[in-house]
């Protein structure tokens, strides 16, 4: 079964520090969202991707955060400056179709722990 | 907006048995969709069930089944026949119908099974 291919499972940076999280989504996709958890807390929306730009995000996804689809495979996400409280698991998704009907069809990675210190 | 609450942070269960998760949403819309998604310790989010607003039916997956009350705004699952593979953290997840895409999470429900 096609999956969601996210690397590294951890990282481990200094706050201040630019990171970038790497998501590999099903070929056929073409939405491609991100989506993180800190710890004990509910999974929250940062952003998702359409036609190489954004097409909808949340308060969460402000100016430290970026995302790329750098090639026909990747899509990243990038923390500039990452601080303490940007540690957290952050998931990538991807669905074949999107907003207008869709039921379902996202497929979602296992995630990168990222630990800022 | 669209909050998603579910009030046991955990449950547990013995082997063949049968147990209820619940889930609680508010919204305004009146057509929308509801999942149920399982995180084993493997991390990795996975689709359990899912239920449009709009079918008056409950939706069932094998040993999974939902009640569905839209009056109640309520959305429990049901795992029959529980196995050790079910052991999980549960999320139950909204999503509006026609527009945008993110979806709106509970905190989650830990499940154990008791052999």
């Amino acid at each position: 079964e096609p999956e969601v291919t996210q690397t590294p499972s951890h990282q481990v940076t200094q706050m201040g520090q630019e990171v970038i999280l790497r998501c590999v989504p099903i070929s056929n996709h073409l939405y491609f969202y991100w989506y993180r958890q800190i710890l004990g807390q509910k999974v929250e929306f940062l952003v998702s991707f359409y036609n190489n730009e954004i097409s909808e995000k949340s308060e969460i996804f402000d100016d430290q955060f970026s995302v790329e689809r750098p090639d026909g495979s990747n899509f990243t996400l990038k923390i500039r400056s990452t601080k303490l409280e940007d540690s957290a698991m952050y998931f990538c998704a991807s669905s074949e179709v999107g907003g207008f009907g869709s039921a379902g069809g996202y497929t979602f990675g296992s995630g990168t722990r990222l630990t800022v210190v | 907006a669209q909050t998603v609450t579910q009030s046991q942070p955990e449950m547990s269960v013995q082997e063949a048995e049968t147990v209820t998760l619940s889930c609680t949403y508010d919204t305004s819309e009146s057509d929308y969709y509801l999942f149920w998604y399982k995180q084993p310790p493997s991390r990795q989010m996975i689709l359990v069930i899912r239920q449009e607003a709009y079918k008056q039916q409950n939706a069932t997956e094998n040993r999974f089944s939902v009640n569905f009350q839209k009056a109640a705004k309520s959305f429990s699952l049901k795992i029959s026949d529980s196995q050790l593979g079910d052991a999980a953290m549960y999320f139950c997840a909204y999503r509006r119908l026609n527009t945008g895409n993110q979806f709106y999470f509970g905190t989650g429900t830990s499940l154990t099974v008791i052999p």
